[in-house]
């Protein structure tokens, strides 16, 4: 069973500071990582993804791919109390090639 | 905007029920997939489809099956509704193969009684 491990959290930032999500996942084959958003009591919606080893910047959010280490993070800049929600790490499956299998989330709250 | 659509965001039904949880996509996509999210556990793949009449379980399979007649439609269908599956059922879609971007309906919260 391929897995993806995410500190549930919550983790508690203060307004203005950066947050730093981590994700690591077992499967070696996976090519394709993303990071989605859910509020409470809505649906996950995409932030960002990534392909290749290294950074990928978005804005206030960056995306950091280690494959070597199999390490996935978020880093969010500046971070807002709108930011409090689920982050939800997702890695591309090599079973079935279509799939992706998701971490179970980590809760961040940005205090005002 | 792909938009992703659920026919409930609320349903409530009876043990033993014949539940129906319907999805549309408008963005031809090739695949869909039926989430189930409970807390704690994230989000388990019950089966997806990446063609249409095609499917495949995925990891919490048995209780449910799936129908694909039509590309944008997949449907998730409970044959006899258990209350070990009240549950959020999340529907997505995702263009082609290799781990696409997938993209989420808005949800449908079941409750079985």
């Amino acid at each position: 069973q391929k897995e993806v491990e995410q500190n549930s959290g919550p983790l508690s930032v203060p307004e203005g500071a950066i947050a730093s999500l981590n994700c690591t996942y077992s499967d070696r084959g996976s090519q394709s990582f993303f990071w989605y958003r859910q509020y409470s009591g809505k649906s996950p919606e995409l932030i960002m993804f990534i392909y290749s080893n290294g950074d990928k910047e978005d804005g206030r959010f960056t995306a950091q791919l280690n494959k070597a280490s199999q390490y996935v993070s978020l880093l969010i800049r500046d971070s807002q109390p709108s930011d409090s929600a689920t982050y939800l790490c997702a890695v591309s499956s090599e079973e079935g090639g279509n799939k992706l299998v998701f971490g179970a989330g980590t809760i961040l709250r940005v205090k005002s | 905007d792909v938009k992703v659509t659920q026919s409930s965001r609320y349903l409530v039904k009876r043990t033993g029920e014949k539940v129906f949880l319907e999805c549309v996509q408008d963005m031809d996509h090739e695949n869909m997939f039926w989430y189930r999210q409970d807390p704690g556990l994230g989000l388990r793949l019950i089966y997806f489809s990446y063609d249409v009449k095609m499917k495949e379980k995925g990891d919490i399979p048995e209780g449910y099956s799936v129908s694909r007649e039509k590309k944008e439609r997949f449907s998730l269908i409970l044959e006899s509704a258990s209350t070990n599956q009240t549950s959020m059922y999340l529907c997505a879609s995702s263009l082609g193969a290799g781990g696409d971007t997938q993209y989420f309906g808005p949800g449908t919260r079941l409750t079985v009684l």
